[in-house]
């Protein structure tokens, strides 16, 4: 079985702090991690993802994310946040040679104080 | 660039009304999956096709809910009769295939509300 827990469902942070988004993954087999993030209204959007290369994922506007297979976590992070950041992001894991099922969190709510 | 197309990207619809939603993926892009957006939520899984087969439709509430993809491009999905619990953002996703490196195309989304 596989699933993902996001840690704490609404994160608050000030423009040009460090943004830190908490996920945990359980799977029984080696999985692939993904970023999503969603503006109200709209779809999800690929931030990055980790497919069993490098532990250290760059992904588009800044973020990147680190595997810890011994803390089974893909926690995501931003040096300096931006207004534009302000959304909702779910973490998800997927086992593509097993059909590709998604599994998704239930999202952080990302707030950006000027 | 290619993208997942959604319509409607608005509905609003009165209980035990049907309602049917659209979806046209990715040009070549074999699996399509329904998700369904609980305001507040987490994507969830409805129904997931690989080209015109259902693969999982384990959470399909298949009393009132079908969807088909009969050529194995564009898919719809319908409700009948919509309930109030209905309310939510239906999302489409594609992708490439079962074994490519999983990524998960969206399209913007059809968001009902049922009164």
């Amino acid at each position: 079985a596989q699933s993902v827990t996001q840690l704490g469902s609404h994160v608050s942070v000030s423009e040009g702090a460090l943004v830190l988004l908490r996920c945990n993954y359980s799977s029984s087999v080696p999985p692939y991690l993904f970023w999503y993030v969603q503006y109200p209204n709209q779809g999800l959007q690929l931030l990055l993802k980790y497919t069993s290369a490098a532990t250290l994922v760059k992904g588009i506007n800044g973020f990147e994310a680190e595997f810890k297979k011994s803390e089974t976590s893909f926690h995501l992070t931003k040096p300096s946040a931006h207004m534009s950041d302000a959304a909702e992001y779910f973490c998800a894991v997927s086992r593509p040679f097993a059909g590709n099922q998604f599994y998704f969190g239930t999202g952080t709510s990302l707030t950006v104080i000027p | 660039e290619a993208e997942v197309a959604q319509s409607p990207r608005y509905k609003i619809t009165e209980k035990s009304q049907a309602v049917a939603f659209w979806c046209d993926p990715i040009s070549g892009h074999a699996t399509l999956y329904w998700y369904r957006q609980i305001l507040g939520q987490g994507p969830e899984l409805l129904v997931q096709f690989q080209d015109e087969s259902v693969v999982d439709d384990s959470q399909l509430p298949k009393d009132r809910f079908s969807a088909e993809r009969l050529k194995g491009v564009d898919s719809t999905l319908k409700i009948q009769p919509a309930e109030l619990g209905d309310s939510a953002m239906y999302l489409c996703a594609s992708s490439p295939g079962t074994t490519d490196t999983g990524e998960l195309f969206f399209g913007e989304g059809s968001r009902l509300t049922v009164l």
